[in-house]
């Protein structure tokens, strides 16, 4: 089945320093890509999407860019903020159904 | 529109006893799951369902029992509780267009058994 690999946290910032977070994917054709935030002691919530290659997703001031050639799904932010804290989840269908397989997460501590 | 809720927030079972964590969406969605999150783990997919009436396995579904007989609600049983199962549960729902889905989330579970 499809699977992500994250690297892994935490990562621990600065405030506006730039963030990258790496995703990247096996999976049988191209199917849609998810990154999902969650904040300290909520749900998980959906940040961007990217529903074919080389399409960008972009919400808050995160992109993330859909590379079939290098099978990865990159996040990142040009000025992240103490309000950037939480952990990111890199997603995509599982392959055999629409239900999601999610990464480990990572987690992004922002200092002022 | 209260999207996906559960209760409770909160609980502490002793070892052998059972419960029912339960969930509910009003968004008429088709599509139902449930996760367990725990500590470098990330999140793992326990029981999924594509309709009233269906559900199936994920990847860890070995001690809970769910159905669906209803299109907002999803319950989840846990048959006799064990250490293992401490955690926190949440439960997500997704409607398909074109084959994209997106997850919404409800807020969790924190399960402790002792």
């Amino acid at each position: 089945g499809n699977s992500v690999t994250q690297m892994e946290g935490p990562v621990t910032l600065s405030e506006e320093a730039f963030l990258t977070i790496n995703c990247t994917y096996t999976a049988t054709g191209y199917p849609s890509l998810f990154w999902y935030v969650q904040y300290p002691g909520e749900g998980l919530q959906l940040l961007l999407k990217a529903t074919k290659a080389d399409d960008k997703g972009s919400n808050k001031g995160f992109e993330a860019t859909y590379r079939k050639e290098t099978t990865s799904f990159h996040l990142e932010k040009g000025s992240v903020q103490v309000s950037d804290s939480a952990v990111y989840f890199c997603a995509l269908p599982s392959g055999g159904s629409y239900i999601p397989t999610f990464g480990r997460g990572t987690s992004l501590i922002v200092h002022p | 529109n209260a999207g996906v809720t559960q209760t409770p927030k909160f609980q502490v079972l002793k070892t052998g006893q059972s419960m029912t964590l339960q969930c509910a969406q009003d968004m008429n969605h088709e599509y139902m799951s449930w996760y367990r999150q725990d500590p470098g783990m990330g999140l793992r997919l326990i029981h999924y369902s594509v309709g009233a009436g269906i559900t199936d396995q994920g990847e860890v579904p070995n001690g809970y029992n769910v159905s669906r007989s209803t299109t907002e609600d999803f319950p989840l049983r846990l048959l006799s509780a064990a250490p293992s199962q401490t955690s926190v549960y949440f439960c997500a729902s997704s409607y398909s267009e074109t084959g994209v889905t997106e997850q919404y989330f409800g807020p969790g579970t924190r399960l402790t058994v002792t």
